[in-house]
């Protein structure tokens, strides 16, 4: 079975710097995806960033990126200049690609940011 | 984009009472949708997937007859939640995907279930 795991419950930094969130996935799977959702208070899920397992390319979108390691199960999201508006909580998710593609979350990462 | 709304975003109910929950998909024509439940601070819980015209795949661990699934169109799905006791308060989250963008879900609003 597939996991998603998430080290970090919870991260701060500061606004205008960058922080980076971890996450580790465990699948037999060759081809897959991988994502970043954001959840703010509003508890509305909101993707960040989608990657394609079979794309050595990181994906990036605005100043959010990823580093994607395959070989090491590894997807972490880097936020570049960060803002008031990035505060929450932070869902790294897995799916296969099978026609319905359920997806499995990781614990999640709280992150707060200073002014 | 596609949008996905989830009626209501509150409810409270008595225990023993019934309530339902819908999803519907506003601009897209949704072949699977799915239903999650999150406790406070904690992450999403699949419960179940449900496919348009057929009987839902329900997670281990989650009552079929607790949760009731009715996926009955393209654009609605519903969960009922049976017999409802303060252990099923809750935050209730639905998404939906289309075959032609199946490698993304759309989320609604989510519902917040408490049982008195």
């Amino acid at each position: 079975a597939q996991t998603v795991t998430q080290s970090q419950p919870e991260m701060s930094v500061q606004e205008a710097e960058t922080v980076t969130l971890s996450c580790t996935y465990d699948t037999s799977e060759s081809d897959y995806y991988l994502f970043w959702y954001k959840q703010p208070p509003s508890r509305q899920m909101i993707l960040v960033i989608r990657q394609e397992a079979y794309k050595q390319q990181n994906a990036t979108e605005n100043r959010f990126s990823v580093n994607f390691q395959k070989a090491a199960k590894s997807f972490s999201l880097k936020i570049s200049d960060s803002q008031l508006g990035d505060a929450a909580m932070y869902f790294c998710a897995y799916s296969g690609r099978g026609a319905t593609n359920k997806l499995i979350f990781g614990t999640g990462t709280l992150l707060a940011v200073q002014p | 984009g596609a949008v996905v709304s989830q009626h209501p975003s509150r409810v409270i109910c008595k225990s023993g009472t019934s309530v339902k929950i819908e999803c519907r998909s506003l601009d897209f024509q949704a072949t699977t949708m799915f239903w999650y439940r999150q406790f406070p601070k904690q992450s999403l819980m699949l419960m179940a997937t449900s496919n348009e015209g057929s009987k839902a795949t329900y997670e281990q661990g989650v009552e079929k007859d607790k949760f009731l699934i009715n996926h009955a169109s393209l654009t609605l799905s519903t969960l009922t939640v049976t017999s409802a006791h303060p252990e099923d308060s809750s935050f209730y989250i639905c998404s939906a995907q289309t075959l032609l963008m199946n490698t993304e879900a759309f989320f609604g609003q989510g519902t917040r279930l408490t049982v008195v």
